[in-house]
């Protein structure tokens, strides 16, 4: 049974830029949560997917936007990319309410 | 609003057992959660305990909810050097039809032999 996946592993991008990146949940899950991780730091919520919609959102820009396909696989993206934005991006997927989140191995995005 | 906090690092002998502690604020229902992250990887969900327990035990994991302070450990028996890694205390209330952890800032926990 694999766990939850995601891609890219590393990316490195400049100020400006946009970025996807892509998380696969565990099998049987249908709800996708996404985390920023900035050094040193737990984990942030920035959103969460269930049925194709975003059903709770942390505190964060509107350059940060997501999508869940109808497999239950999801996007971040990030606009306008800032430095401030060089964290490890974090996809965990649970079933229904998400009392249980499993973690993938996270995606390390740089921002020159 | 939620705010949990942790001490930063724990220094331990391979062998002994290590006690990792925190606080949290929010007093609504809620899920209490230990998660271990080791370098380069993501969160491995170790434990969870709901608000109305006191206590979980898990082979060499127990975990402690002190309710009235607020207060939850994560007690490690017999720590190996495989043990050592960051460990995450977080809290979770159910808002918006779904659980929503936050995290504390994590303790790095060292194991030497």
């Amino acid at each position: 049974d694999a766990g939850v996946t995601q891609s890219p592993t590393h990316l490195i991008k400049t100020r400006g830029q946009q970025v996807t990146l892509r998380c696969s949940p565990k099998s049987g899950h249908d709800t996708v949560s996404w985390y920023q991780q900035a050094l040193g730091q737990g984990p942030q919520f920035i959103f969460q997917y269930y049925e194709e919609e975003e059903r709770q959102r942390g505190n964060f820009p509107d350059r940060f936007s997501g999508h869940q396909f109808p497999n239950y696989s999801s996007e971040l993206n990030v606009n306008a990319l800032l430095l401030g934005d060089s964290a490890l991006y974090l996809c965990a997927s649970s079933w229904g309410q998400g009392r249980e989140q499993f973690f993938g191995p996270g995606t390390r995005l740089t921002v020159l | 609003g939620e705010d949990v906090e942790q001490s930063l690092f724990l220094s331990v002998r391979e062998g002994d057992s290590s006690v990792i502690n925190c606080t949290y604020t929010d007093s609504s229902s809620t899920y209490l959660y230990w998660y271990k992250q080791e370098p380069g990887a993501g969160l491995q969900l170790l434990t969870y305990i709901f608000s109305n327990m006191d206590m979980k035990q898990d082979q060499r994991l127990t975990v402690l909810l002190n309710k009235k302070d607020k207060h939850l450990s994560l007690r490690i028996a017999d720590t190996q050097t495989g043990d050592s890694a960051i460990y995450f205390c977080a809290e979770s209330i159910r808002t918006g039809g779904s659980y929503i952890p936050t995290f504390g800032r994590g303790t790095s926990l060292i194991v030497h032999p």
